[in-house]
Parts: C-alpha cells; sequence; structure tokens
C-alpha cells in the first residue's frame, strides 16, 4: 500500500516533548521525510533519512522508524513549531513515486 | 544560494491550458531532481512527479499520471508543468522543489508556489 496515515491534529505543552506518528506499509522499507508547513508559506524540510536534520533546522527536531512507523519527535516546543506537519515516503510497490501523509496540525498550548 | 522562482498566479476557465514555470538558480539544475506538489486550497500536501533534467527521466503519481505533463528545459534552468485541459479541481497552489541530498530523493528546498485558479 501507498497509503500514509497520520493522525489529523495533536497538541503539546511549551517546552514539553511531542511525537508525531506516520503509520504506513512503505515504512517498512524506506524512511520518511518530514516536512513543516506554516500558514501561507512553503513546506520546509525538517528531517529524513534514519534521523537527519537539514543545516539551520533546530536540533529539538529529530526522527525514528520502528515496522511501519515513523515518528517525528520535537523536544522542548516551542511557540513558533505550531504548524502543519507531513510525512512523505516512496511508494514500496512501484518505487517509481512518493507519497505525503494527511497532515497534523500540531498546536503548541 | 540557492533559488527557485516560480512563475505568477493564474485565472483560467476550464478547458483551456496551462504551463507554468519554476526557474532554478545557484545549483547544477541539469543533474538535481525537481518535484511539483500540490495543495488544493485547505487540504494537504499531495506529491505529483517529479523530474531529473539531464536525461527528462520522469517519475509520476499515479493520481497525476496523463493528468499532467512535466518536463524541463536545462539550457534555461526552467521546469515546467503543464496541463492541456484544465478542470475546476485543479484549482490549487503548485509548488517545485529540488533534491539537493544525494542519497535520497527529499525535497529540501522549495519554490514560493503558483497559484492556480480554474473558474468559468
Amino acid at each position: 500500500s501507498s497509503e500514509l496515515t497520520q493522525d489529523p491534529a495533536v497538541s503539546v505543552a511549551l517546552g514539553q516533548t511531542v511525537r508525531i506518528t506516520c503509520q504506513g506499509d512503505s515504512l517498512r522499507t524506506y524512511y520518511a521525510s518530514w516536512y513543516q508547513q506554516k500558514p501561507g508559506q512553503a513546506p520546509v524540510l525538517v528531517i529524513y533519512g534514519k534521523n537527519s536534520r537539514p543545516s539551520g533546522i533546530p536540533d529539538r527536531f529529530s526522527g525514528s522508524s520502528s515496522g511501519n512507523t515513523a515518528s517525528l519527535i520535537l523536544t522542548g516546543a516551542q511557540a513558533e513549531d505550531e504548524a502543519d506537519y507531513y510525512c512523505n515516503c516512496r511508494d514500496n510497490n512501484s518505487g517509481d513515486h512518493w507519497v505525503f501523509g494527511g497532515g497534523t496540525k500540531l498546536t503548541v498550548l | 544560494e540557492v533559488q527557485l522562482v516560480q512563475s505568477g498566479a493564474e485565472l483560467k476557465k476550464p478547458g483551456e491550458s496551462l504551463r507554468i514555470s519554476c526557474k532554478g538558480s545557484g545549483y547544477n539544475f541539469a543533474n538535481t531532481w525537481i518535484g511539483w506538489v500540490r495543495q488544493m486550497p485547505g487540504k494537504g500536501l499531495e506529491w505529483m512527479g517529479i523530474i531529473f533534467p539531464s536525461d527528462s527521466d520522469t517519475k509520476y503519481s499515479p493520481s497525476f499520471q496523463g493528468q499532467v505533463t512535466i518536463s524541463a528545459d536545462k539550457s534555461i534552468s526552467t521546469a515546467y508543468l503543464q496541463w492541456t485541459s484544465l478542470r475546476a479541481s485543479d484549482t490549487a497552489i503548485y509548488y517545485c522543489a529540488i533534491s539537493l541530498e544525494m542519497a535520497t530523493i527529499v525535497l529540501d528546498n522549495w519554490g514560493q508556489g503558483t497559484l492556480v485558479t480554474v473558474s468559468s
């Protein structure tokens, strides 16, 4: 299956840790990448591969994967982290295209 | 500095054709995968397809295969997304994005997006 499933909404208290998950069969074969999108802005890559961060992404963002589930972990959430988060993975059936999850709206309380 | 500059907003009628563009600079355009992503109003991201300009190797999502055409002109460092007959359901923001990462394809640099509105 090429579907990736995310919880529609998650909330976290300021300074606390939150895990945003993504489930799908393709995750057993390929790593997920994670994108942050704030209102009115283009998405930004925050995590890719086993647990790599592009330059400029704070180290409070990390990633993990187990079985058919990938996780984006935010340790010490800040107000500016409030955004939509999307996972993305290569399709394990064809390997010729990629698919996004439905997205998770993160609210920082 | 890596930049992806997309063409401006478009207002079109159903049945019309359209080509939007994405001009890259500050990196090796020909040897970098460039992809297109759709975002319908108030909705999530949808991966449409990706092209390697050097040899025009193109991979489409099954959802978009046959609905759009992705192309690139490496001589002017520009990628394109094209429709032959627009529908109202094509109304969306379209982003181009590139993968500078060599080990895997991830969209690590994005254009500003092009809003396409299809309405009679």
